[in-house]
């Protein structure tokens, strides 16, 4: 089945301490994104990868860092967690940038306290 | 800036009247339009989008949208909503002058609750 799959899908944790999000896709896409939902804001995007060899930052990249090491995978990484960043997150990939329909992952729900 | 507005946070339609969720969107330039929904607990699916073409839409679930270029439109219509409707939709845009990264900007979304 074709899909696009986070780890963990909640996560409580404090102040500091270092977590990772993974992402992974099965269809073969070039293009991975990563927003957050907050309420009443829509979906931002934080960063986002046209390939392996490229990615860049989003409209809210602080506090944030990804990487691409591979085509299928796509983890972001809050280096050190503060409470402004308790939000719901979502993952995407599509074939290639551009009017290609963009398939979500199922969320992750992130609290910092 | 370029911007997307959905102005109703929330709309409240009775089971099997019509509803209509508007979009608007703030640029001059070319664009991708798309429609997801948001199911609770859920990820985005797309409902459907609009690249070229015709400017009527038509997609998932009985869904349909039209294209106004003149009033930077991109409304979602369906003439009889069912309960299994009830979900967050969310219209999204692609400006197609950010070379590079073009990449989905979201409007706020829209509650769509359907009333027995």
């Amino acid at each position: 089945e074709a899909q696009v799959t986070q780890n963990p899908r909640y996560l409580i944790t404090v102040t500091g301490k270092k977590l990772t999000v993974t992402c992974s896709q099965n269809m073969n896409h070039e293009y991975m994104s990563w927003y957050r939902q907050d309420p009443g804001l829509g979906l931002r995007q934080i960063y986002y990868s046209m390939n392996v060899e490229v990615t860049d930052k989003g409209d809210v990249p602080e506090g944030y860092k990804v990487s691409r090491k591979e085509k299928r995978n796509f983890p972001l990484i809050l280096e050190s967690p503060s409470p402004n960043q308790t939000s719901l997150y979502f993952c995407a990939s599509s074939l290639l940038a551009g009017g290609h329909e963009q398939y979500f992952g199922p969320g992750t729900r992130l609290t910092v306290t | 800036a370029q911007s997307v507005t959905q102005l109703d946070s929330q709309v409240p339609v009775f089971e099997e009247a019509p509803v209509e969720l508007r979009c608007n969107y703030s640029s001059s330039v070319s664009v991708y339009l798309f429609w997801y929904v948001q199911y609770p607990n859920q990820g985005l699916q797309l409902l459907l989008k609009y690249l070229s073409g015709s400017t009527l839409v038509k997609g998932i679930n009985g869904f349909e949208a039209e294209f106004n270029k003149s009033q930077t439109s991109f409304h979602l219509r369906k003439p009889s909503v069912h309960i299994s409707d009830t979900a967050e939709y969310f219209c999204a845009v692609i400006f197609i002058s950010n070379f590079g990264n073009e990449k989905l900007t979201f409007g706020t979304g829209t509650r769509l609750t359907i009333i027995p």
